[in-house]
């Protein structure tokens, strides 16, 4: 496509709740990479494909967090049993090759646990 | 490991002034650095990267930086703001050379006053 897409845009969940998070990237780009941006802080790093495969997963902050990509395209990003700290902005971006021209970014997913 | 510090978390500035947006980074080995700009609600946009060569890079709407090996700092600077330019920017670090994830800064928020 012609930029990054994520969905929803917004999500309200209630605290237990599972929810995933969408991300398609531009066709054609090889890594895929989750960041979280929380009020007042920067972006958080999560995690990072290339292709299929995720060789670093060094940010995903428990094991209520996990994510795939399926196909070289599209990945979803899982919280299971929400609580209220993962209330955030869920940002995707990609990039061509090791990202040395910097990463396109989607519009991010708000994501709010009440 | 490396990091980023914007030491100014908000910075405003008239119309038609200059502005400088502060960053120093840390890394024992030599790194890529980036900024980019996130309008209200929206994803994070490139505006400019350092690699190699010219310490003085320009990027998109007139903005530039440049690399300071010794200082370790890579500053955003535009000589004349407009309304426009109101919005966060985040300073970028990754080593060079293969992948490693990108750390972010935590952004600084530039208020353009009329």
């Amino acid at each position: 496509g012609a930029g990054v897409s994520q969905s929803p845009s917004n999500k309200v969940t209630e605290k237990g709740k599972d929810v995933e998070l969408r991300c398609d990237p531009i066709s054609g780009h090889t890594a895929l990479y989750w960041y979280r941006q929380s009020l007042g802080q920067g972006l958080e790093f999560l995690i990072y494909f290339q292709g299929n495969s995720a060789p670093d997963k060094s940010g995903l902050p428990s094991d209520r967090f996990s994510a795939e990509r399926t196909g070289g395209s599209v990945s979803t990003l899982t919280i299971q049993r929400t609580q209220q700290e993962d209330s955030a902005v869920y940002l995707c971006a990609s990039s061509q090759g090791q990202g040395m021209d910097g990463y396109t970014f989607g519009s991010g997913t708000r994501l709010t646990v009440v | 490991a490396q990091s980023v510090t914007q030491l100014d978390s908000q910075v405003p500035v008239f119309e038609e002034a200059p502005v400088e947006l502060r960053c120093n980074y840390s890394s024992s080995v030599s790194v890529y650095l980036f900024w980019y700009v996130q309008y209200p609600n929206q994803g994070l946009q490139l505006l400019l990267k350092y690699l190699s060569g010219s310490t003085l890079v320009k990027g998109i709407n007139g903005f530039e930086a440049e690399f300071n090996k010794s200082q370790t700092s890579f500053h955003l600077r535009k000589p004349s703001v407009h309304i426009s330019d109101t919005a966060e920017y985040f300073c970028a670090v990754t080593p060079s050379g293969g992948y490693q994830k990108v750390t972010f800064g935590t952004g600084t928020k530039l208020q353009v006053i009329p």
